[in-house]
């Protein structure tokens, strides 16, 4: 069935270290993917997303690129800040057989100062 | 403010007991969606419905049960509560389900804030 495999965490990074979240997904036909961020003591929100191959989700420094032949969509950002620190979540978004989201497991993100 | 109303946002019962959460959807979405949120499991997806109608069905426990009402908004009922059941309980709300009716295939979920269910 359809998938999302994201890297365990939890990631501790200085502040301005690069960030990289990987994100893979198994899926029938062509979905559209995302990332969503959770802050702490909020609901999830969209980050960004793509929905065909090769296209590049970006938003808040934060870039991901809907890798097809590898089905991937891994999260970068090149300096992170303290304010990153939260739960980021890949999701994908599938109609066939059903309309339905998928979500993985969260990662978790602690950035120090 | 996301535009998803949920409430109450916290809530601590006995087990055994039965709870109603509710959910407003964002101005505009006919699409609502149930999930839970444990420390161990993640994110999990209980139930959707579209327009009053249950569109998927998740991990749904048969003491969990679930409607949307006509003016949209939904509630999810938990029964027989455990300790297990303790967790957050997510609502998120989306336009739309099908083609041709605002889906652009990039099916955005809008979460509100969750409500936090303790049952000791």
């Amino acid at each position: 069935g359809d998938s999302v495999t994201q890297m365990e965490g939890p990631v501790t990074l200085s502040e301005e270290a690069c960030l990289t979240i990987n994100c893979t997904y198994t899926a029938t036909g062509y979905p559209s993917l995302f990332w969503y961020v959770q802050y702490p003591g909020e609901g999830l929100q969209l980050l960004l997303k793509a929905t065909k191959a090769d296209d590049k989700g970006s938003n808040k420094g934060f870039e991901a690129t809907y890798r097809k032949e590898t089905t991937s969509f891994h999260l970068e950002k090149g300096s992170v800040q303290v304010s990153d620190s939260a739960v980021y979540f890949c999701a994908l978004f599938t109609y066939t057989g059903g309309f339905k989201t998928i979500f993985g497991a969260g990662t978790r993100l602690f950035v120090k100062a | 403010d996301s535009g998803v109303t949920q409430t109450p946002k916290h809530l601590i019962t006995a087990t055994g007991q039965r709870v109603t959460l509710r959910c407003s959807p964002r101005s505009g979405d006919l699409s609502v969606y149930w999930y839970q949120q444990s420390l161990d499991q993640g994110l999990q997806f209980l139930i959707q419905y579209y327009n009053g109608e249950e569109r998927a069905k998740g991990n749904i426990l048969e003491r969990f049960s679930a409607q949307q009402f006509p003016d949209l908004h939904s509630e999810l009922n938990l029964s027989s509560l455990e300790l297990g059941d303790s967790a957050l309980y997510f609502c998120a709300s989306s336009v739309a389900n099908a083609p041709g009716q605002g889906f652009s295939g990039a099916n955005v979920l809008t979460f509100g804030a969750g409500s936090r269910l303790t049952v000791l």
